[in-house]
């Protein structure tokens, strides 16, 4: 069975620092992707970042960047440099690339600290 | 720009109601999902279409159908509304298409809908 598990519920992070969000997951495919998802307050989900299980580094997208530890199941996110806008939900996925259906976990909140 | 749009952003029904969601996307995307969204809970899946007037069960189906007849629109019906079922329900589309040699396929939202059932 494939799950996400994220065990931060909320985090804080004080403004221009890094912080990491942190997320694993379990699948028995050898083949999946890996996605981040912001929600903010307003609730649209905004994608953020992917990474494919056979790709060789890691994704990065702006200040964002994905940690991505294979032999660990384990696709934790980093925001550079945090932003107040940064302040949101922040969503784990998996996507099995023999299914269509998404597995998400229960989401950290962040929020971010002037 | 693409786009999912769903028909309210606020809904209010009372218990025993017929209730209609609808969700459009205009991305020609293979691919809809229904989920609710409650805190604590993250997203679950209701149900999900794969190709017009195919759909599958997902995690939580009970109390819950949809309808695809054209690949743009997938309903989900709340055929007889209880208050357990207040809840945020977001639509979302992906593409079974890769892009740039990758097979990315993420998922794009809708606004969502915030269903309250009295």
């Amino acid at each position: 069975a494939q799950k996400i598990t994220q065990t931060q519920p909320g985090m804080f992070v004080q403004e221009k620092e890094a912080v990491t969000l942190d997320c694993t997951y379990d699948t028995s495919d050898p083949s999946y992707g890996l996605f981040w998802y912001k929600q903010p307050s307003s609730g649209e989900m905004i994608f953020l970042i992917y990474q494919g299980s056979y790709d060789q580094q890691n994704a990065t997208e702006g200040r964002y960047s994905l940690n991505f530890q294979k032999a660990r199941k384990s696709a934790n996110l980093v925001i550079s440099a945090s932003q107040l806008g940064d302040s949101a939900m922040y969503f784990c996925a998996m996507r099995s690339n023999t299914g269509n259906q998404f597995y998400f976990g229960t989401g950290t909140s962040l929020t971010v600290i002037p | 720009d693409v786009k999912v749009t769903q028909s309210s952003r606020y809904l209010v029904k009372r218990t025993g109601e017929k209730v209609f969601l609808e969700c459009v996307q205009d991305m020609d995307h293979e691919n809809m999902f229904w989920y609710r969204q409650d805190p604590g809970l993250g997203l679950r899946l209701i149900y999900f279409s794969y190709d017009v007037k195919m759909k599958e069960k997902g995690d939580i189906p009970e109390g819950y159908s949809v309808s695809r007849e054209k690949k743009e629109r997938f309903s989900l019906i709340l055929e007889s509304a209880s208050t357990n079922q207040t809840s945020m329900y977001l639509c979302a589309s992906s593409s079974l298409k890769t892009r740039s040699g990758r097979y990315y396929n993420e998922q794009f939202f809708g606004p969502g809908t915030r269903l309250t059932v009295l």
